[in-house]
């Protein structure tokens, strides 16, 4: 199994404004996600983090609002960028091997006010 | 093309009943297949999965279910709801196309009254 580190847990954030998720695996992975959990609502996938290039964005998502980085095998950031209130929602990190079940991070809980 | 229905998003049990959660999936190929559990204000835990060999498959807290590839099902069970198993429950499928990335359903609330 691997243990996923996310900071920060919540946020409240000014509209207009960037907001930077960090998330760290205790362990090397193959695959990182960056999701997105609407309230009442199951979970979207917004990219694929890729080591060392471009994320890999899902229909609807595009990297100007949602640039991601991923310098190494267990760490990635996702910024949440020129938010406005509809970007309130949880993130969620996900990471897995490929072959195997996915695992989560608790989550940032996101409020743009 | 990869999906999951789950049936009914509420489902409200008395402590002690049985929890019976539905999902059907879709899926090209031989599927991988995962149950797993939201608590209030936390990530997603991994209940159950499966992947190949036995169709019944026995997961954390008492929970289990079972792979039907004729009803392409995977319904998750568990005999007696305990108060502390109200929470967020998602069904997930993965291994189309040979996209191992998880498609979620859309959720189902577990309701269990005292």
């Amino acid at each position: 199994s691997a243990v996923i580190s996310q900071k920060p847990s919540r946020d409240i954030c000014q509209r207009g404004t960037s907001l930077t998720i960090q998330c760290q695996v205790d362990s090397q992975v193959t695959m990182m996600f960056w999701y997105r959990q609407q309230p009442g609502q199951s979970l979207t996938l917004i990219a694929t983090a890729n080591q060392g290039s471009e994320a890999t964005y899902e229909s609807g998502f595009v990297i100007d609002k949602f640039p991601i980085s991923r310098p190494n095998l267990t760490f990635s950031t996702l910024t949440v960028s020129n938010m406005s209130p509809e970007d309130s929602s949880i993130y969620l990190c996900s990471a897995g091997t490929g072959n195997t079940e996915a695992f989560f991070g608790q989550g940032t809980r996101l409020t743009v006010v | 093309a990869q999906s999951v229905t789950q049936l009914g998003s509420h489902v409200s049990v008395s402590e002690g009943a049985l929890v019976l959660l539905r999902c059907n999936y879709s899926s090209s190929v031989p599927p991988y297949l995962f149950w797993y559990v939201q608590y209030p204000n936390q990530g997603l835990q991994l209940l159950l999965k499966y992947t190949t060999g036995a169709t019944l498959v026995k997961g954390i807290n008492g929970f289990e279910a079972e792979f039907k590839k004729s009803e392409t099902s995977f319904h998750l069970t568990k005999p007696s709801a305990h108060m502390s198993d109200a929470a967020e429950y998602f069904c997930a499928v993965s291994g189309s196309g040979g996209s191992y990335i998880p498609t979620f359903g859309r959720g189902t609330s577990l309701i269990v009254h005292p």
